[in-house]
This record gives structure tokens, C-alpha cells and sequence, in this order.
């Protein structure tokens, strides 16, 4: 079945530091991929999305590409904030069908000032 | 603004009493879904319904059941509430299939 598999954590930064939070899938067919993110106390929103391969998503300044070749769609930041404390869920949508996505168990990033 | 909401954000119940978390969404999506989220175990999917009165068994439906009446809510269901059943438990909605999930902000229930 599909599953996604994410870098555990937590991962502690300075402000302004790289970020890559690792995420790797398996799958049958060609899913969507998503990254989502949850501020402390609330519910999960979607960061930014993939559909197809080679596709790069991105939005505020994280981005992540679709890469069939490595099943990989890791999440990059180029300078993190303190705002960006958080946990971050991997997801894909295999479609064939399907209604559900399929999560990774999530990984808590802290940036300190 | 797309909203899903849902009934309570912190609920305590005690051992064997029926609870009911209550979802709604306000943006006309077909498919609507329920899971628990804990530490360590990520988010797992309960039920989820693609249509009024339809449901399908998630990866844990034991000791759950849903409703949907209406297309804008979906209800869970606890029968008999069990100190496992502490968890914080999150809606959502998709338009169709593969789609883009919206959360709701969650519900924290502590079983007693």
C-alpha cells in the first residue's frame, strides 16, 4: 500500500538557517504530493502541493519538487524564521480512485532567535 | 475565507459516556473526513464520507461511528468513551478526489 516515510524529529534551528526536512513515498501509479503544515494549537493547512513530476511547489518561502526518479519530495527553506516553528506533514493522494491521503508522522522544527 | 469548524476545541468526558464531535464545512465539498492525531503515530484516518449518508471505514474505525445527514456536517461518534480514545481529533473536507484536504482547528478530548 502507499505509505510516506519523513525525516524524524524534532529539528531545532538558528533563525535564518537552511532548512530540509527529508520525505520519501511509496506508491503505485503517479500521486499528488503535498506538504502540510500546524501551528501549535491548530489544525493542519495546506503549505504547497505537486501534481505531477518535476513539478515544484512552493509558498513562503519553502519549496519542494516532485522527483519520481528518487520518490522524493523534500521540503526546503532557504531562511527560516522563528515564525516558522511548527510541524510539518508530508502527504500524497494516489488517486486511482481513492479519496484518502496518506500521511507522514510529521516533523516538529523549533527556530530559535 | 473556506472554513471548516468544529464543535469544541477542548472536551472532557468521562469513562463509557457517548460523545459527539460535530464538523462542519461551509465551502460545498463532496467528501468530508475525521482523524485522530497522537504523538509519535502522525494522523490516522477514522472514517470519511463522499456523499450524504455514505461512510467508509478509515485505518481505526473500531469504537467509532460517523453521520452525515447533512453535506455540510459530519459527526463522530463515540458509543462508549474509553480512556484510549484521549486524543485530539481533526475534520476535514476535500472537493473530489485527490484534492487538497481543509482542516478544521481540532478537538482535544480527554477521556476520564
Amino acid at each position: 500500500g502507499d505509505s510516506v516515510t519523513q525525516m524524524e524529529g524534532p529539528v531545532t534551528l538558528s533563525e535564518e538557517a537552511f532548512l530540509t526536512i527529508n520525505c520519501t513515498y511509496t506508491a503505485t501509479g503517479y500521486p499528488s504530493l503535498f506538504w502540510y503544515v500546524q501551528y501549535p494549537g491548530e489544525g493542519l493547512q495546506l503549505l504547497l502541493k505537486a501534481t505531477k513530476a518535476d513539478d515544484k511547489g512552493s509558498n513562503k518561502g519553502f519549496e519542494a519538487t516532485y522527483r519520481k526518479e528518487t520518490t522524493s519530495f523534500h521540503l526546503e527553506k532557504g531562511s527560516v524564521q522563528v515564525s516558522d516553528s511548527a510541524v510539518y506533514f508530508c502527504a500524497l493522494g494516489s488517486g486511482a480512485g481513492s479519496y484518502q491521503l496518506t500521511f507522514g508522522k510529521g516533523t516538529k522544527l523549533s527556530v530559535i532567535p | 475565507d473556506v472554513k471548516v469548524t468544529q464543535s469544541s476545541r477542548y472536551l472532557v468526558k468521562r469513562t463509557g459516556e457517548k460523545v459527539f464531535l460535530e464538523c462542519v464545512q461551509d465551502m460545498d465539498h463532496e467528501n468530508m473526513f475525521w482523524y485522530r492525531q497522537d504523538p509519535g503515530l502522525g494522523l490516522r484516518l477514522i472514517y470519511f464520507s463522499y456523499d450524504v449518508k455514505m461512510k467508509e471505514k478509515g485505518d481505526i474505525p473500531e469504537g467509532y461511528s460517523v453521520s452525515r445527514e447533512k453535506k455540510e456536517r459530519f459527526s463522530l461518534i463515540l458509543e462508549s468513551a474509553s480512556t484510549n480514545q484521549t486524543s485530539m481529533y481533526l475534520c476535514a473536507s476535500s472537493p473530489g478526489l485527490v484534492d487538497e484536504q481543509f482542516f478544521g482547528p481540532g478537538t482535544r478530548l480527554t477521556v476520564l
